[in-house]
């Protein structure tokens, strides 16, 4: 089985600031990773994926993820945060080894980025 | 390509009457995913079509739960009777499979169902 954790619920940091949004996952096999951002009545919008080749992805609006095998951890990063970052965060994996096409989403990570 | 298209984009309907959602691929992906959002269970995966052909329907709630794919173009998920806990947004999402693929999805917009 394929799983995600998103362990914050919410995290708040001030307008240029870094800012981190984590996730750990557990697949039996290798994993394919994604980062989804999800505006107010929006529906998800890719942001970022891992497939292979470089620990360190790097995707939309300056956001980037780095893959950590033995943590099993793929958290998300952006070095300085905007007010227009502000969204709900989903993190999906993929188990490659399964076959099985489906992604499983975490439960989201709102972010609060204050002006 | 105008992305994936749900239909309608809000549904109010009564409690016992039949909802059907609707939704469009984009063209040339052959994988589509019916995901169900909810505060409490957050993004569930209901069923998924790989070359029109349901390949995992274990997350369908229920019998009154059913999902159709007669074609590469067009999906249906229909609920009957409805019920108020089915509220929720529902999305659709199509992807692109084969060697080559990302693998990532692209959502549609969803559809907001509420049932009174």
């Amino acid at each position: 089985a394929q799983s995600v954790a998103q362990p914050e619920d919410q995290v708040n940091v001030a307008e240029g600031n870094p800012l981190t949004v984590k996730c750990t996952y557990s697949v039996s096999g290798n994993p394919y990773l994604f980062w989804y951002v999800q505006y107010p009545n929006r529906g998800l919008q890719f942001l970022l994926k891992y497939i292979t080749g470089d620990n360190l992805v790097k995707g939309s609006y300056g956001f980037e993820a780095e893959f950590n095998k033995s943590q099993t951890s793929f958290h998300l990063k952006k070095p300085s945060a905007l007010v227009s970052d502000s969204a709900l965060y989903f993190c999906a994996v993929r188990d490659v080894d399964t076959g099985r096409r489906a992604l499983t989403f975490g439960s989201g990570t709102r972010l609060q980025v204050q002006p | 390509d105008a992305g994936v298209i749900q239909s309608p984009r809000h549904e109010v309907t009564e409690m016992g009457q039949e909802v059907t959602l609707r939704c469009k691929p984009i063209s040339g992906h052959n994988s589509l995913f019916w995901y169900r959002q909810t505060m409490m269970r957050g993004l569930e995966l209901l069923i998924y079509f790989n070359n029109n052909v349901p390949i995992d329907d274990s997350g369908m709630p229920e019998d009154r739960f059913s999902a159709k794919m007669p074609n590469a173009s067009f999906s249906t998920l229909k609920i009957q009777p409805s019920e108020p806990r089915d509220s929720a947004v529902y999305f659709c999402a199509s992807s692109l499979g084969g060697l080559e693929a990302n693998y990532g999805y692209t959502f549609g917009s969803g559809t907001r169902l509420t049932v009174v």
